[in-house]
């Protein structure tokens, strides 16, 4: 069965640093992987995804995130964070060979000026 | 534009009532899921289906059950609504796993 680690629940940042967001998947095969974002009283977006072929996979609103499968990670990235990306972030896996999908404990960014 | 819908925002229960949370999509999505969001503890599958009359239990099923008797509509039961079931449930569809899951809006229980 697939299992997501985000080692970090809160994180807080200045405005313009660099961010990196961290998140470790357990599953038998390669996944399917995805970050996704949760603004406060908001429904969950899609930042990215990773199925296969290119491990740097590029998002919305400026975010990257990398897969790698020697580390099973898929961390986001974004080199200079503003204010309004303060909100919840959650990493995901899929199942290639099912239909689960499993979500980790969430990663909450503060932005400070 | 792609819809997922809760049917309820906002819903206040007895202990031991019988609930049911409905969750209707019109995006032809082949799986379902649902989730409960607490504080802290991020999403935690419950159930998900991937087909019509198929499902499968998810991490936290204890004192849940599902029907998916159509595609369109999965519906979450609390057979006997206990406190520790107030949270916020979330209702998700994805065609194939590979595809982005499109949320409904949430539904925020309260079990008194």
């Amino acid at each position: 069965a697939q299992s997501v680690t985000q080692p970090d629940i809160h994180i807080t940042v200045s405005e313009g640093a660099s961010l990196e967001l961290r998140c470790n998947y357990s599953y038998g095969a390669t996944p399917y992987l995805f970050w996704y974002v949760q603004s406060p009283g908001q429904g969950l977006q899609l930042l990215l995804k990773y199925f296969s072929g290119d491990t740097l996979v590029q998002g919305i609103k400026g975010f990257e995130a990398e897969f790698k499968r020697s580390q099973s990670s898929f961390n986001l990235r974004k080199p200079s964070v503003h204010w309004s990306d303060a909100a919840e972030y959650f990493c995901a896996v899929g199942a290639r060979y099912g239909n689960k999908l499993v979500f980790g404990a969430g990663t909450i960014l503060r932005v400070k000026s | 534009d792609v819809k997922v819908t809760q049917s309820s925002r906002y819903l206040v229960k007895r202990t031991g009532e019988k609930v049911f949370l409905e969750c209707v999509q019109d995006m032809d999505h082949e799986n379902m899921f649902w989730y409960r969001q607490d504080p802290g503890l991020g999403l935690r599958l419950i159930y998900f289906s991937y087909d019509v009359k198929m499902k499968e239990k998810g991490d936290i099923p204890e004192g849940y059950s599902v029907s998916r008797e159509k595609k369109e509509r999965f519906s979450l039961i609390l057979e006997s609504a206990s406190t520790n079931q107030t949270s916020m449930y979330l209702c998700a569809g994805t065609r194939n796993m590979n595809t982005e899951a499109f949320f409904g809006q949430g539904t925020r229980l309260t079990v008194v």
